[in-house]
């Protein structure tokens, strides 16, 4: 099955400032990729799909990229309720397996 | 806006099957070519998948729970079910219906199943 790793596991960022997380798949999952964004007590919630192509409603300030089997999610400038936990996920494969996170806090 | 909400009992006793449904509104489970999936997260963990069925009816498991897991479909009432057997306290978690086409783009509340006896 696919690994998916994702880096850093914590990121604390300022209100404003820009946050980079990373997702790296253990082989090709193509353009396969979601990234979700999970509050406490709330269920995700899908941000990113095909690698790069936003979900509805989603805010441009959130984009993602792609480099061979490396993702990146960018958040141009933070905003209070963008903190919690970012999860990428594989959806070339079955299992379509989640990444372990990313926890986003507040500096 | 389709919404889905998870439903049945939050204590389940070792050995015994764990049994939830959910339920979708705001537009009919038999159209569109979608997936309903069942997902869960052990509290303070991440998301694991357990499974998803077609509105057909074909199922797909996670290998690691197929022995446990089945999943079905009641087009009529436009609902999907969950049954989950031989569960034991590793199999406490916040499980989760989603619809799914790929990504999964909508998902229920979550509901608390905890085995304990």
């Amino acid at each position: 099955e696919i690994v998916m790793t994702q880096s850093p596991a914590t990121l604390s960022v300022s209100p404003g400032d820009r946050a980079t997380l990373s997702c790296r798949a253990s082989q090709s999952v193509s353009i396969n990729l979601a990234w979700y964004h999970q509050k406490p007590g709330q269920a995700p919630r899908l941000l990113i799909y095909g690698a790069s192509t936003r979900a509805t409603g989603i805010p441009a300030r959130f984009s993602g990229s792609r480099s061979g089997t490396e993702f990146t999610l960018t958040i141009s400038s933070l905003q209070s309720e963008d903190f919690g936990v970012y999860y990428c996920q594989q959806y070339n494969n079955w299992p379509p397996l989640f990444g372990e996170g990313t926890k986003v806090e507040i500096k | 806006q389709v919404q889905l909400q998870e439903s049945g009992p939050g204590l389940v006793k070792p050995s015994q099957t764990l049994s939830l449904t959910c339920t979708v509104s705001g537009g009919s489970i038999s159209s569109g070519s979608y997936y309903w999936n069942w997902i869960r997260q052990p509290a303070g963990k991440g998301l694991q998948w357990i499974g998803r069925i077609s509105t057909s009816g074909s199922t797909t498991y996670n290998p690691s729970l197929k022995s446990q897991v089945t999943i079905s479909i009641d087009t009529s009432k436009n609902q999907f079910s969950l049954r989950l057997s031989s569960v034991t306290a590793a199999d406490t978690a916040v499980y989760y219906c989603a619809r799914e086409w790929g990504p999964a783009d909508y998902w229920g509340q979550g509901t608390l199943v905890t085995v304990s006896s």
